[in-house]
């Protein structure tokens, strides 16, 4: 089975700093998904950001990027220019593409605050 | 849109009560799941349905039941609810196509029982 690992349960940079948060994942398949959702104190999951394995090229939505590192199995999130707005809690997930009805496996969480 | 809506947002049970969670998605997706989050972890999957009338446990389906008549709707049951049932309970829903593996979350239901 596969499991996600995020090693660090809190996290705070201050605003408009720059943040890693840090995810592993342990996997036998060759095709997946790899994802960072965001739940604001609102309790709403949020997708970040997606990750196909297949492709090579880092993902990168506005001020959020990834650096994926396969072999490594090693998916971490880089916010840069952090807000206020980026306070929250963030869970890094996998989903196997075997087949299209696989749930996804999330980690633990890491709590990021952002200093003002 | 209104996307997946998820009602109650809050609810206390009292031991051995029963409910329904009520889950609905209005983007004609084909794959519906729930999932429950308990404090300071993250969310692991009860049941999900591929489509209307299938139904698949996940990870943790002991106490609860499913069902899915319709496309858009997927309530979750608890039949004898029990204090380990204490959980912030999220449906999710999923497209069908390749090129869209993500899964977009309902608001949340906040369930205590006591």
């Amino acid at each position: 089975a596969q499991t996600v690992t995020q090693s660090q349960p809190e996290m705070s940079v201050q605003e408009a700093e720059t943040v890693t948060l840090s995810c592993t994942y342990d996997t036998s398949e060759s095709d997946y998904y790899l994802f960072w959702y965001k739940q604001p104190p609102s309790r709403q999951m949020i997708l970040v950001i997606r990750q196909e394995a297949y492709k090579q090229q880092n993902a990168t939505e506005n001020r959020f990027s990834v650096n994926f590192q396969k072999a490594a199995k090693s998916f971490s999130l880089k916010i840069s220019d952090s807000q206020l707005g980026d306070a929250a809690m963030y869970f890094c997930a996998y989903r196997s593409a075997l087949s299209r009805n696989t749930p996804l496996v999330f980690g633990k969480g890491t709590r990021l605050s952002v200093i003002a | 849109n209104a996307g997946v809506t998820q009602t109650p947002k809050f609810r206390i049970l009292k031991i051995g009560q029963s409910m329904t969670l009520q889950c609905t998605q209005d983007m004609n997706h084909n794959y519906m799941y729930w999932y429950r989050q308990d404090p300071g972890m993250g969310l692991k999957l009860i049941y999900y349905s591929v489509g209307a009338g299938i139904t698949d446990k996940g990870e943790v389906p002991n106490g609860y039941n499913v069902s899915r008549s319709t496309t858009e709707d997927f309530p979750l049951r608890l039949e004898l609810a029990a204090p380990s049932q204490t959980s912030v309970y999220f449906c999710a829903s999923s497209p069908t196509r390749r090129s869209s593996y993500e899964q977009y979350f309902g608001p949340g239901t906040r369930l205590t029982v006591t």
